[in-house]
């Protein structure tokens, strides 16, 4: 699976909209790009997935570069249920070995009053 | 709630043991992956099965398998621990339509080694 880059760590303030950027220079054309987030002591939670179109559903909005190098995850508006670890995922459904996600470190929201 | 069912939420085991972990998937999802998460390794993939056979294996030691049945529910077996055994070990599941990449998590099964 082509490798992510995400920064560590973000802060927002809450209600703020939140821009998480992720890098993936090495994308191949089957490549999807996922977005998971990990809320404390619970397991990942899908967010949102696109190919090369932006993206949105209830939860957020994925804004994906023309040269689909990188992708940014939007948050509309940050509440505290917010703040988790966002992870930025690539995966292509074409290749063999089924379905799985390979997860990096991903990064931690921290969302302020 | 996800509709993925894990049991035991927690599990404290002694060095040596052996456990079995378990999980329900979705209703009517045919493939079920198992992961580990611990403090230095973040989530590590281990295995994925399809509709009762094997799909993919990762990072899974040999001392640890897994099956899936055919009501489709899965249990990882953990063999001979090890103090760094401890981690959360979570359940996913999928559909069987498009690859749309959307697993669905469980809460996951906390297990300490002492």
């Amino acid at each position: 699976d082509a490798k992510t880059t995400q920064p560590n760590s973000m802060e927002s303030n809450e209600e703020e909209p939140v821009h998480l950027p992720c890098n993936h220079s090495t994308i191949s054309g089957t490549d999807y790009i996922h977005w998971y987030r990990q809320l404390p002591s619970q397991g990942p939670e899908y967010v949102i997935h696109g190919l090369t179109s932006n993206v949105n559903n209830r939860m957020a909005s994925l804004a994906i570069a023309e040269d689909r190098k990188s992708s940014t995850l939007i948050l509309h508006r940050a509440t505290l249920r917010d703040a988790a670890v966002y992870y930025c995922i690539l995966r292509d459904p074409y290749t063999g070995g089924g379905n799985k996600l390979t997860f990096g470190t991903g990064t931690q929201l921290k969302v302020e009053l | 709630d996800s509709g993925v069912t894990q049991t035991p939420k927690h599990l404290i085991t002694a060095t040596g043991q052996r456990v079995t972990l378990r999980c329900s998937p979705r209703s009517g999802d045919l493939s079920v992956y198992w992961y580990q998460q611990s403090l230095d390794q973040g989530l590590q993939f281990l295995i994925q099965y399809y509709n009762g056979e094997e799909r993919a294996k990762g990072n899974i030691l040999e001392r640890f398998s897994a099956q899936q049945f055919p009501d489709l529910h899965s249990e990882l077996n953990l063999s001979s621990l090890e103090l760094g055994d401890s981690a959360l070990y979570f359940c996913a599941s999928s559909g069987s339509g498009a690859n749309t990449g959307e697993l669905f998590f469980g809460e996951g099964s906390r297990l300490t080694v002492l």
